[in-house]
């Protein structure tokens, strides 16, 4: 049982460039999040989906989309980077019964040059 | 909008010692708060939780109590150790889908 996991962990893109990451869950699921952490402001969610083939715009949402596709997976797209966009990006899962306990993956940092 | 507010930002304290951290809501409809603990580059962990019909909690070291009349929440850690030193996030659920996490107090206790 692998819980959450996110590819890549560390990524340098330049100023432009796109690119995707993957969050993979094998607890079954419903509720995906994508959140970003800055230094100073807690984590703040980007987009979040309550089951496969729904997603929903969180509180920072511009610059980002994302897809999801199989329920086991959520994935984060930047279609043009930039320097903004730097941040450690944090995907996490819950459950729809029962607690709402939040599991988090292990973060993927995001320099954008 | 909703939002949550959590002081302080940093907390040293000598081990042994208490460290209590403070967060306060702004969504009534929230119902659910968990405190998360994040050590230097790991995920962030579930170290304890309350419910909106419950105004305290316990784990050992760890306590939680909330105030649904205030909208305020606070974590308590007695008896400190240096491994309690890590940033400890509260959230509020103004839903089941919804997260809003405060900014983060960075704990240091100090041996």
């Amino acid at each position: 049982n692998a819980g959450v996991t996110q590819t890549p962990k560390f990524r340098v893109l330049k100023t432009g460039q796109s690119m995707t990451l993957l969050c993979a869950q094998d607890m079954n699921h419903e509720y995906m999040y994508w959140y970003r952490q800055d230094p100073g402001m807690g984590l703040r969610l980007i987009h979040y989906s309550v089951g496969e083939g729904t997603t929903a715009k969180g509180e920072v949402p511009d610059g980002y989309n994302v897809s999801r596709l199989k329920k086991q997976n959520f994935l984060l797209g930047l279609e043009s980077a930039a320097p903004s966009q730097t941040s450690v990006y944090f995907c996490a899962s819950t459950r729809t019964s029962g607690s709402y306990e939040q599991y988090f993956g292990p973060g993927t940092r995001l320099t954008v040059t | 909008g909703e939002n949550v507010e959590q002081h302080p930002s940093t907390l040293s304290v000598q081990e042994g010692d208490s460290a209590v951290i403070k967060c306060t809501y702004s969504d009534s409809a929230s119902n659910y708060f968990p405190w998360y603990k994040q050590e230097l580059g790991k995920r962030p962990q579930l170290i304890i939780d309350i419910r909106s019909n419950v105004g305290e909690k316990k784990d050992q070291r760890i306590a939680v109590t909330l105030n649904k009349t205030a909208k305020h929440f606070s974590l308590h850690i007695t008896e400190t150790q240096p491994e309690d030193s890590a940033v400890y996030f509260c959230a509020a659920t103004p839903g089941t889908y919804k997260y809003i996490f405060g900014t983060g107090t960075r704990l240091k206790v100090l041996a």
